[in-house]
């Protein structure tokens, strides 16, 4: 079974629908994230949270919220999704503290198309 | 800002070595990533390099990092055609937060 769980794997959608994308992971770890990926742009990182009670904006957080339901949640929302939101999203978990580097952990990620 | 630079694309025969470059700007980085990414699959960790050391080796991988250069470079010895992948190179650029700046990513095509 993965580590870092997404639902759904793929989404068609159309312009102005609320989307909830989701997160689940069984690490244990305390720290989750939400990126987009866009074809020769790298990841761009939208939301994180350093525990259940704590949420911060990334890089690209305009149209984006996010929920962390429990420290093995966190889900991603577009409330009213635009077809430039069109991307592939990923969810990633990190330990807290110093030590080994933390590196993250992705999911296998969900492609998203707004028409 | 910070920015972390790759190229787009790089080709090799198989058995050959690859070496993918990434240079970045922030020079507080305390450790640098490399991720490979397979064709519909998420963002594997291949390995990460403390930014007080020059290399690291792990099997067929090399990382060599340029801290007054900033430039940070993956060595792939003998490259098999499972090798063919993106490339990402990361640094963690918030501290104790953990945040990271990815490259753009370099896609590896490996000819046999």
């Amino acid at each position: 079974d993965a580590d870092v769980t997404q639902t759904p794997r793929n989404r068609i959608t159309k312009t102005g629908k609320r989307i909830m994308l989701e997160c689940s992971q069984t690490k244990g770890h305390d720290r989750m994230y939400w990126y987009r990926q866009d074809p020769g742009l790298g990841l761009r990182l939208i939301y994180y949270s350093f525990d259940v009670k704590d949420i911060n904006k990334g890089e690209i957080s305009d149209g984006y919220s996010v929920s962390r339901q429990a420290q093995a949640k966190f889900s991603l929302s577009l409330e009213s999704a635009i077809p430039n939101q069109t991307a592939l999203y990923f969810c990633a978990t990190s330990e807290t503290g110093t030590g080994a580097g933390q590196p993250q952990h992705f999911g296998d990620g969900t492609r998203l198309s707004i028409l | 800002g910070e920015d972390v630079e790759q190229s787009l694309f790089l080709s090799v025969r198989e058995g050959d070595s690859s070496v993918i470059n990434c240079t970045y700007t922030d020079s507080s980085s305390t450790y640098l990533y490399w991720y490979k990414q397979e064709p519909g699959a998420g963002l594997q960790l291949l390995t990460y390099i403390f930014s007080n050391m020059d290399m690291k080796q792990d099997q067929r991988l090399t990382v060599l990092l340029n801290k007054k250069d900033k430039h940070l470079s993956l060595r792939i010895a003998d490259t098999q055609t499972g090798d063919s992948a993106i490339y990402f190179c990361a640094e963690n650029y918030g501290g104790a937060t953990n945040k990271l700046i990815f490259g753009t990513g370099t896609l590896l095509a490996v000819q046999p």
